[in-house]
């Protein structure tokens, strides 16, 4: 069972938006600004896209933008595109003492 | 360019031991924190171990500690992780990651496949 609760999948269409959420609790999400969001294509490496809640990192489509609530994250993306099909999870800072990061289960997200 | 570079992975037996190593370049190595992060087959991501910059702290999660070491060497500019007694439930693709102290995650390796199994 991973620390941040996400939903197992998502679907969109080209075109449409939708938003993954990631909720936690105020030991990591609701109690520190340090939400990051990775998406990961099958058989690579996760890729940055979110941090620090709602920074893009340079080279990261404008089409991806984060936001929090409380001990809820949400990763919102819009303009789906079929290359937008994915893994995506999130990931919190937390402040239980064993560790550093704790990550969500990870979301599918299929572009239909 | 930033690039980290994992080896060292394989098959071993359950209770044996391995040594990954994560080179890196494009960046100065030792002001950054590393962490490993790990991913069981068809599983999510775990964080594992991380260490600061200057190799004075290290920190692990529950279920490698006392088990794996994660360790650098600033002048090679490589992070390393002993594993020692394996389990099955220690096989994963393991990712060494840059970190932006543990706020974030930057930079990923390509990830190198342990499998514990007899």
């Amino acid at each position: 069972q991973s620390a941040l609760t996400q939903p197992a999948s998502v679907s969109g269409s080209p075109g449409q938006s939708i938003t993954i959420s990631c909720t936690g609790t105020s030991s990591d999400v609701g109690g520190y600004n340090f939400v990051s969001w990775y998406q990961q294509h099958p058989g690579k490496a996760p890729k940055l896209m979110i941090y620090e809640v709602s920074n893009r990192p340079s080279g990261v489509s404008n089409r991806f933008s984060g936001s929090k609530s409380g001990n809820t994250a949400s990763l919102t993306i819009s303009g789906l595109q079929a290359e937008d099909e994915a893994d995506y999870y999130c990931s919190s800072y937390t402040s239980i003492s064993t560790l550093d990061v704790v990550f969500g289960g990870g979301t599918k997200l299929t572009v239909l | 360019e930033v690039q980290l570079v994992e080896s060292g992975g394989g098959l071993v037996q359950p209770g044996g031991s391995l040594r990954l190593s994560c080179a890196v370049s494009g960046f100065t190595f030792g002001t950054y924190w590393m962490h490993w992060v790990r991913q069981a087959p068809e599983k999510g991501l775990v964080w594992v171990s991380r260490i600061k910059a200057d190799g004075t702290g290290t920190s692990h999660a529950d279920s490698v500690k006392g088990r794996f070491t994660i360790s650098r060497d600033n002048a090679k500019s490589t992070l390393y992780l002993q594993m020692n007694s394996l389990r099955a439930e220690d096989t994963a693709v393991y990712y060494c990651a840059r970190g932006i102290t543990a706020r974030y995650f930057d930079y990923w390796g390509q990830g190198i496949l342990v499998t514990v199994s007899s």
